[in-house]
């Protein structure tokens, strides 16, 4: 059964710092993995998604890598801002068909003014 | 564009009571559609998926069920709610394919009393 781990599970620094949060699962065997912002008491809204077959994403100040060998993937802030305080989920997907996702129990990041 | 309708936003319902929670999507078709419950400190658990009309998984046994009446429709449901059902619960669409990732709708925040 896949596991994903997520750590730190808090995070708070002062604004302007940049920032490595990390996910790890048990099974390489993934599809694609996919990094969500949460607001509280929001849905989830997609900053990036890797393929299998990449190594990285980048959107912005946000840089998600994959390692599928190691099981490993992180997401970079840079340059952090207030705004980007929020609840930060990995997610992995196993296979092409329906099977949901297998979500980590997230990172809560505050980032202080 | 794609865009996925849930409601309501909230919720408060007594001990026994029904439940319908509805989730909707529009700019796609034959969707992959599933539904979400995320439980304070308990992370984001698949509850349903369902790849067609008819066509429901369940991945927990529970108190709830899923219908999909329509292509672009999906159903929550229960007959008689427990307190144990509460929590923030999430629709989700997505499509077959490596580059394609998971959507997800605003949620609903069921509080059962």
């Amino acid at each position: 059964k896949q596991e994903v781990t997520q750590i730190p599970a808090a995070l708070s620094v002062p604004e302007g710092e940049n920032l490595v949060l990390n996910c790890s699962f048990t099974d390489s065997a993934i599809y694609n993995l996919q990094w969500f912002r949460q607001d509280p008491g929001k849905g989830l809204t997609s900053l990036l998604l890797i393929q299998s077959s990449q190594r990285e994403q980048t959107s912005g100040r946000l840089n998600a890598s994959l390692d599928k060998s190691s099981g490993r993937s992180t997401l970079y802030i840079a340059a952090s801002q207030p705004g980007d305080s929020a609840t930060y989920l990995c997610a992995v997907r196993l296979g092409g068909g329906a099977d949901g996702l297998t979500f980590g129990k997230g990172t809560h990041l505050i980032i202080q003014p | 564009s794609q865009t996925i309708h849930q409601w309501p936003a909230t919720l408060v319902q007594p001990v026994g009571s029904p439940l319908s929670l509805e989730c909707t999507v529009e700019g796609t078709s034959n969707p992959n559609l599933y539904w979400y419950r995320q439980a304070a400190g308990r992370g984001l658990q698949l509850l349903f998926y369902s790849v067609g009309i008819g066509q429901i998984s369940s991945e927990v046994p529970q108190n709830l069920s899923a219908s999909r009446p329509q292509d672009r429709q999906f159903i929550l449901s229960s007959k008689k709610l427990l307190l144990s059902d509460s929590g923030f619960y999430l629709c989700a669409w997505s499509v077959v394919g490596a580059a394609y990732g998971y959507t997800f709708g605003s949620g609903t925040r069921l509080t059962v009393v």
